[in-house]
């Protein structure tokens, strides 16, 4: 299994507080994700980082900030959650390596509750 | 932008059943696509993958062909488990490394 962590597992917040996500490989793969997944839509990319202090807004980026000053470690803040915001968030990896299988690999997800 | 989309579902089939869900694509370059599987409670992990046109990708008896001329990626299994129940996303990789997926398809199979 891809070395991936995803912290917190489970999150209930208040909404306007400030919530951050944190993903840590041990890949060493260049490019990070972050997904939310919700009934209905599939998996909707938030943000994905293409190395360190490399980032690229997703098809759902308002209301996320990203930072990565680490190959290892991906974080997504919500800076005041809402509570549409409530999801299960994943993070996921892949090499990007030409001749590689071009394969992500995810996380095991953030339950994300904003009541 | 670039998107897929993929048959809603859920789709309900008896044990050795044969199975189709249904994918098409929408993209401005060459795209590598993907089937990826969800099992409850975890995350999506690969099923199959093609990377070019008329590139067949199988695994588990699962089967998708890449076919440029219709944007399609059906993936397909002549007989289906009980342990294939899952949700299962078509996806795509753009020249940029960027992944879309499908809304998901909910497969239950019934012995």
């Amino acid at each position: 299994d891809a070395g991936i962590t995803q912290s917190p597992r489970h999150k209930v917040t208040e909404t306007g507080t400030p919530v951050t996500l944190r993903c840590h490989q041990t890949e060493n793969h260049r490019y990070m994700y972050w997904y939310r997944q919700d009934p209905g839509h599939g998996l909707r990319l938030i943000h994905y980082s293409y190395g360190v202090k490399d980032t690229d807004k997703g098809e759902v980026s308002d209301g996320y900030s990203v930072s990565r000053s680490k190959t290892e470690d991906f974080l997504l803040t919500l800076e005041s959650a809402t509570s549409s915001q409530t999801s299960v968030y994943f993070c996921a990896i892949s090499s990007g390596l030409a001749g590689d299988t071009g394969e992500l690999f995810f996380g095991e997800g953030s339950r994300l509750t904003v009541l | 932008g670039d998107s897929v989309t993929q048959m809603e579902g859920p789709v309900t089939l008896s044990e050795e059943a044969f199975l189709t869900i249904n994918c098409t694509y929408t993209a401005t370059g060459y795209p590598s696509l993907f089937w990826y599987v969800q099992y409850p409670g975890e995350g999506l992990q690969l099923l199959l993958k093609a990377t070019k046109a008329d590139d067949k990708g199988s695994n588990k008896g699962f089967e998708a062909t890449y076919r440029k001329e219709t944007t399609s990626f059906h993936l397909e299994k002549g007989s289906v488990q009980v342990s294939d129940s899952a949700v299962y996303f078509c996806a795509l990789k753009d020249n940029f490394n960027k992944f879309y997926f499908g809304s998901g398809t909910k497969l239950n199979v019934k012995p």
